[in-house]
């Protein structure tokens, strides 16, 4: 099946930092990513559409001064968390689509101390 | 209102029986359902994925879909310890495809 890689699989940060997030696609181009985000014992909530080569839309109540995507190219697209504060700890995951197929990649563990 | 609702369990089985799970949703015009499974502390791995209404079967494996109720569901026949994980429904419109909606998850234990 298709692969989707996320890198760091897990990152601890102090408070006020910035963390960037990398989802690749392995094995297809991906001009689609999305990123959600799961807290503890919750589901996955979309948090925004990655497009390649454009703007990427954010759900609302997603800050995009906050959360920093880029699509730079068809295989990869980065999401930035900026001044990181504790209650960013949380999940974070990105899918692509492949033939009507949603793959979701390994996702990030991100501690913000 | 959520607009996917699923019982977050857990829901404990003795192995080797069905286990069943289920989602409602209110939105219409959702057209693809999928059931995820999750591991703790990884990305969830897609199961089956059906669109529209009907039935899909795959391996120990079947997805039902009624649209007329709002109400898909997801069997695990002859169900193993390595099943014990958190089973995700998510579905999506036709207009919004990859924007997935998902249900709470249901955590469920298969004991040997």
């Amino acid at each position: 099946g298709a692969v989707v890689s996320q890198h760091p699989s897990w990152v601890i940060c102090k408070s006020g930092t910035s963390v960037k997030i990398e989802c690749r696609s392995l094995d297809f181009q991906a001009t689609t990513m999305f990123w959600y985000r799961q807290f503890p014992k919750q589901s996955l909530m979309l948090m925004a559409t990655s497009n390649e080569g454009s703007k990427a839309t954010y759900e609302q109540g997603v800050e995009k001064d906050k959360f920093l995507i880029n699509h730079a190219s068809l295989t990869l697209s980065t999401l930035t968390v900026t001044s990181a504060h504790p209650e960013d700890s949380s999940f974070y995951i990105c899918s692509s689509d492949r033939v009507n197929e949603q793959f979701f990649g390994p996702g990030t563990r991100l501690t913000v101390l | 209102q959520k607009e996917v609702e699923q019982d977050p369990g857990p829901l404990s089985v003795p192995e080797g029986a069905i286990v069943s799970l289920n989602c409602t949703y209110s939105n219409s015009a959702f057209q693809y359902f999928m059931w995820y499974r999750q591991y703790s502390r990884k990305g969830p791995e897609l199961l089956m994925y059906t669109y529209s209404s009907g039935n899909k079967e795959d391996g120990r494996f079947t997805a039902q879909v009624d649209k007329s109720s709002k109400y898909i569901s997801l069997f695990i026949r002859d169900s193993q310890p390595s099943d014990s994980a958190t089973y995700l429904c998510a579905m999506s419109g036709a207009d919004s495809w990859g924007k997935l909606q998902f249900g709470a998850g249901t955590q469920v234990v298969v004991t040997p």
